[in-house]
This record gives structure tokens, sequence and C-alpha cells, in this order.
């Protein structure tokens, strides 16, 4: 099972959006709605920021939004704040296997 | 409270063994499965396995099928990631986690560094 794809750095402006894609297959991205996406800053264990493709769990950000298209999903950040500099990887439900399967992630950086 | 405790840091030598806890409290226990996730230093997040501790029914992913062994026991709690030969290059943090349905990990311990070195 290959990692999801997705853009090693993002970069914007504090206050603009970004988006981050994460791209698999049908046997995992496009057959399921079980797309996850995770926050980790330096040091610090990964935070579930979306869920279902585009669920929020309590506590996160409004400014943080989930989608799907196809074998492609996206997380967007608006509102970009210097704290949502960080690490962000997707993770997919798979036919491939019972445990999921990672994206390569992508580094977030704050202008 | 969710919470998911891990074991502390590691410093072992190769051909060493070595076993990690997670220690789960504020949910049942074993209403959920737990997963293990692998950080090589500088890299991103790799799937170990997962285990329900109802009955410790255990799933591996292929690429470390055969390298570690994962249990839990549910009377105090705990699961665990164990090795039975360490190398150099299981150098990583090792992080446990909560699994919900689809894959998601909604609940994350702090991590657990182990250095494998000569």
């Amino acid at each position: 099972q290959s990692a999801l794809t997705q853009p090693a750095s993002v970069s914007g402006s504090p206050g603009q959006s970004i988006t981050i894609s994460c791209t698999g297959t049908s046997s995992d991205v496009g057959g399921y709605k079980y797309v996850s996406w995770y926050q980790q800053h330096p040091a610090k264990a990964p935070k579930l920021m979306i869920y279902d493709v585009s669920n929020r769990p309590s506590g996160v950000s409004n400014r943080f939004s989930g989608s799907k298209s196809g074998d492609t999903a996206s997380l967007t950040i608006s509102g970009l704040q210097a704290e949502d500099e960080a690490d962000y990887y997707c993770n997919s439900y798979t036919s491939s296997n019972t445990l999921g399967v990672f994206g390569t992630g992508t580094k977030v950086t704050v202008l | 409270e969710v919470q998911l405790v891990q074991s502390g840091t590691e410093v072992k030598k190769p051909g060493e063994s070595l076993k990690i806890s997670c220690k789960g409290s504020g949910y049942i226990f074993t209403s959920y499965w737990i997963g293990w996730v692998r950080q090589m230093p500088g890299k991103g997040l790799e799937w170990i396995g997962i285990i329900y501790p109802t009955d410790s029914d255990t799933r591996y992913s292929p690429s470390f099928q055969g390298q570690v062994t994962i249990s839990a026991d549910k009377s105090i709690s705990t699961a665990y990631l164990q090795w039975s030969s360490l190398k150099a290059s299981d150098t990583a943090i090792y992080y446990c986690a909560r699994r919900q349905a689809g894959s998601r990990l909604d609940y994350w311990g702090q991590g657990t560094l182990v250095t494998v070195s000569s």
C-alpha cells in the first residue's frame, strides 16, 4: 500500500486561505468517505482536525474545512494564522488493509 | 477526559528486546481499537497495527508483520508494542492512538522515543 500523495510544502500569508491536497486511488480516498486530517507541531503528537472527509471534532476551529472530489481529498485553512504553521497529514480507510493509509505529509509555512 | 499515556524514552542496543506501553483512561478501554503509528526521524506517519483490547484481535501492516508484536491487558487498560531484537532502523517515535470507525485516530498518546544505537 503506497502512501497517499500530498504536496511537500504549502505557504501563505496571515489571513489568506490555503488548500492541501491528498491524492489516492479508488481503493482508498475515492472509494470511501473516511478521510481524516492531522496537524502536527514540532515535537508534538498529531491532532485530529477533520474526520469523515469534512467533519470537525469539537474544539477545532471552523477555519479548518475538508472536502473530497474523486480520488483527491483537500484540507482548507482559511484566515491563516501563525499557529497554523505545522505539518499536516491525511489518512484514509483503504480496501487494501484494515488499518488505513497515511499521506506523505505537508509542511505549512505562514509567511 | 480521554487520555492515552505512554511509557518513557528508551535507549537500547541492537539485538536487545523492548516493550513499550500505552495506558488509556477516561473512556471504556475495551470499546475501541488502539492503533500504533511510527514516525522515523524527520519522516511521516506510518501505520504499524491495531488491537481490539476486548479479545486482543490484532492486525498488522504488512511492513511490520513479524517485526513487532502488539498486545493488550484489558484489566489495566494498557496496550503494548514490543520487539524481540531491535535494529538501528527501529529508531523512531512511536505513538499509540484511539481508533474510531473509518480509520480515524481521535486521541493520541504523547509518543515514546526509541533510540537504538551501539
